[in-house]
């Protein structure tokens, strides 16, 4: 089975700390990406990586980077944690190559930013 | 650009009924996959369906069928003899066959109640 683990389930910063959430998946996927989830707006994706070192912004990249210096590790920060950045996060990988695969994601991190 | 809507925020159904969840899309793209994610309470997000747009036969997961309709760019959820363990967030997803990275775009997902 594939899996994608998080490093925290739940997580509390004050505004201006800079936060870092570590995703790890154990399937030697080549994408990983980075999603928040918000009521009433779904999935957003924030940033994904398509291999070692290689990334790209989705649709809301404001406020955040990302980093992804080996395959099954995709870490993202949050350079100056904000109250707006208070969401649930959702890291996902799949395999790459040929055609879109199956996304599989993790059990999320909630962050509450005060 | 591609987007995707689910027009029912929340839904319940009594256990053992069928339930529907509508999700249309919008896409200039001709090839295309389509996706049901549910993510029960406070657990994991996992995939339930998917449909390849150039297969005209509706995708069938045991209990979970599709109604794929290309021409409309609508693709509902169907669940027979729902189950309490059914009770969860649905997501309907779409990315472009074109595409190598395989990045999803979600509706802002229906929120599905089965009761006993």
């Amino acid at each position: 089975d594939v899996k994608v683990t998080q490093s925290s389930r739940y997580l509390v910063k004050r505004t201006g700390e800079k936060v870092f959430l570590e995703c790890v998946q154990d399937m030697d996927h080549e994408n990983m990406f980075w999603y928040r989830q918000d009521p009433g707006l779904g999935l957003r994706l924030i940033y994904f990586s398509y291999d070692v070192k290689m990334k790209e912004k989705g649709d809301i990249p404001e406020g955040y980077s990302v980093s992804r210096e080996k395959k099954e590790r995709f870490s993202l920060i949050l350079e100056s944690a904000s109250t707006n950045q208070t969401s649930m996060y959702l890291c996902a990988s799949s395999g790459g190559g040929g055609g879109p695969e199956t996304q599989y994601f993790g059990p999320g991190t909630r962050l509450l930013v005060l | 650009a591609q987007t995707v809507t689910q027009s029912q925020p929340e839904m319940s159904v009594q256990e053992a009924e069928t339930v529907t969840l509508s999700c249309t899309y919008d896409t200039s793209e001709s090839n295309y996959y389509l996706f049901w994610y549910k993510q029960p309470p406070s657990r994991q997000m996992i995939l339930v369906i998917r449909q390849e747009a150039y297969k005209q036969q509706n995708a069938t997961e045991n209990r979970f069928s599709v109604n794929f309709q290309k021409a409309a760019k609508s693709f509902s959820l169907k669940i027979s003899d729902s189950q309490l363990g059914d009770t969860a967030m649905y997501f309907c997803a779409f990315t472009d066959a074109n595409s190598n990275t395989g990045k999803l775009i979600f509706g802002q997902g229906t929120t599905l109640q089965v009761k006993p």
